[in-house]
């Protein structure tokens, strides 16, 4: 199931810390997303990026950011100002004009 | 924004019998709308998917259906097996092809086969 991985697979954040999430993809995709799973809520989408050097907020970016200074990476920093941080994270990407997204194996951060 | 609604949020049902979850989406321009498989510590992948100008879909026990003037769209397993067992999310989205496509998911439906 290589292709878009994941690191850490669990990860915790202490008080006022700020923590980066990694999702490399070796697919050659275009666009790459962020989801947040908390229990009976769905995923939701965080931010998104169809190309180098951009990216949009998704549905729930307040307390993130991201990158993307190359195709291949989207990192995902949960920064302070996320009040509520604990849930597990997936990282998505997909090539462009394509609709099923491939999902990495995801990153449960918990607070300390 | 799109709001997607899923019922029933859990399901269980004997081996061999019909498993339905139903989803229902606000955005009448929502275009395209997939099930991912969730199976417990894995990744979702996606099992099956239709678009609007599509009644239903079937692939061997997996089928969904769409009725867009009702805006819902449900998904049917039939001759269930213990491995259908997992967390089953629907999704819409109206992208246009061009570009990414922005999902929105339902709550998610735990479905357990019992043997």
């Amino acid at each position: 199931d290589g292709g878009i991985t994941q690191s850490p697979k669990y990860l915790f954040r202490k008080e006022g810390q700020n923590v980066t999430l990694s999702c490399e993809q070796n697919l050659n995709h275009d666009a790459m997303y962020w989801y947040r799973q908390d229990p009976g809520q769905g995923l939701r989408l965080i931010y998104y990026s169809q190309i180098v050097n951009d990216f949009q907020k998704g549905d729930i970016a307040e307390g993130y950011s991201v990158s993307r200074e190359k195709k291949e990476s989207f990192p995902l920093t949960v920064t302070s100002a996320q009040k509520n941080p604990t849930a597990f994270y997936l990282c998505a990407s997909t090539p462009m004009g394509v609709e099923k997204l491939f999902f990495g194996s995801g990153t449960q951060l918990s607070v300390l | 924004g799109e709001n997607v609604e899923q019922h029933p949020s859990t399901l269980s049902v004997q081996e061999g019998d019909s498993a339905v979850i139903k989803c229902t989406y606000s955005d009448s321009a929502s275009n395209y709308f997939p099930w991912y498989k969730q199976e417990l510590g894995k990744r979702p992948q996606l099992i099956i998917d239709i678009r609007s100008n599509v009644g239903e879909k079937k692939d061997q026990r997996i089928a969904v259906t769409l009725n867009k003037t009702a805006k819902h769209f449900s998904l049917h397993i039939t001759e269930t097996q213990p491995e259908d067992s997992a967390v089953y999310f629907c999704a819409a989205s109206r992208g246009s092809g061009a570009g990414s496509y922005q999902l929105t998911f339902g709550k998610g439906t735990k479905l357990s086969v019992i043997p």
